[in-house]
Parts: structure tokens; sequence; C-alpha cells
């Protein structure tokens, strides 16, 4: 019973490469999240997604960040032309549907590096 | 606005009992959270409080006053390993399963 799959657990970009982020929620799980959490600070709301449909994209920035989560694979968070102010720990976490009374399960997280 | 605030740091002795308080302000209410996050780890699941009350699990326990938008994280006899950061988070009331989060407590545990 695997948990909260996300992949790479570390990735280096270049300054205006783009950036994939994956994420696979846990069996059973059909809210998937995406966090960043900066150095010394808190984690911050990114999007959060069920199959085929994006919820709530309120911390998002408007430009060159998008995020899937489609019928079929993982969730993906894609960021175009990085710069390095995109440098941060990117974090996923599912929730099963219904009352969520455990709140989430996280994945252990992407480190985007930004040189 | 929305604002969850903790102490930003506390040391502590092993083996003695250390008290990490939440305080929030949040237009809705669907319970709170609290995570535990070692450096470079993800957080992990603590606690949840959606009624007022002390809920206890080992020596880990969390209290919740909703007229107060209060919460106390309370852990006993502690112990190296509980040197981490301690994440008070709230949800949002409705559908929405958005967690809003504090900054997080570095907690220290010294021998």
């Amino acid at each position: 019973n695997a948990g909260v799959m996300q992949n790479p657990r570390h990735l280096v970009r270049r300054r205006g490469q783009e950036a994939r982020l994956r994420c696979s929620p846990m069996k059973g799980h059909s809210h998937v999240y995406w966090y960043r959490q900066l150095p010394e600070e808190g984690l911050k709301f990114m999007v959060y997604l069920q199959k085929e449909n994006i919820i709530d994209e309120s911390g998002m920035p408007k430009e060159r960040f998008s995020a899937e989560f489609p019928k079929e694979g993982p969730s993906i968070l894609r960021i175009q032309q990085v710069v390095r102010g995109d440098s941060a720990a990117y974090f996923c976490a599912s929730s099963p549907p219904g009352p969520s009374n455990y709140g989430y399960t996280f994945g252990s997280g992407t480190r985007l590096t930004v040189v | 606005g929305q604002n969850i605030d903790q102490p930003t740091e506390m040391t502590a002795t092993e083996g003695a009992i250390v008290q990490i308080n939440c305080t929030y302000q949040t237009s809705g209410f669907n319970g709170l959270f609290w995570y535990q996050q070692h450096a470079g780890e993800a957080p992990t699941f603590l606690s949840y409080n959606v009624l007022d009350g002390l809920e206890e699990k080992g020596r880990f326990s969390s209290f919740l006053s909703r007229s107060k938008g209060y919460s106390y994280l309370l852990l006993k006899e502690l112990q190296m390993k509980d040197s981490a950061s301690y994440l008070c988070a709230v949800g949002n009331a409705g559908n929405n399963r958005k967690l809003i989060w504090g900054l997080g407590t570095s907690l220290a545990v010294n021998p």
C-alpha cells in the first residue's frame, strides 16, 4: 500500500527551462493538492484537483504555472520558463473522498533548484 | 483576512513536557490539524480536532477552543527525535478542502 509518490525527488533546471513534477496519490484517494514551501517559510497552498477537474487554483501564480490531474496517470505540476525564485520544495498531498478527518497524506516532495 | 499564529521557536529538555500554542482567525472552520515535519521531510499527520476539548494520543495531546480560536499541542516525555517543526492548520468550511497553514514552530529538544 504505497503512500503518495512524488518524482523526481530532486530536480535541477536552468533558468528558462521547464520543470515537470509528478504526483501519484494514495490508492483510493481522489483529491490531490499541491503546496510550495520556501526555506524558513510555511506551506503555501497552490492548487486542489480532482480527476480531470481543477477545484481551486487560487494559490497558483497567474503565469508559467499549470497543474492537471488526468483520468489516467499522475497529477502533474508544470512550471514553464523557470526563474531562480521558483526554487523551493513542492509537496503533493492526497485525501480520500468523503469527510477528511485525517487530513492529508503528503508525498516526500520534489526539491526544485533553478540555477 | 485569515491568519494562523504560532511561536517561531521553542526549546525544551528531554523528558520534559512542552505546549505549543496556535491561534487562528479564519473565515470558516472545518477542523484544526497538527502536523510534524522533520527537516527535509514531508509533514506527517499528528492530530485533528473539530469539537472543543482535549484529544489524547499517546505522548501527544491536542486541545481546541473554537470560541477562543485557540489550540495547543502538548508533547509529554520529550525525546530527542521530537525535535522538528510543528505545523498548525485549519480546514475551510464547505466543500473546499484547502487547509490554511501556520508557519510552524521549530522545537529543539536538548539532552
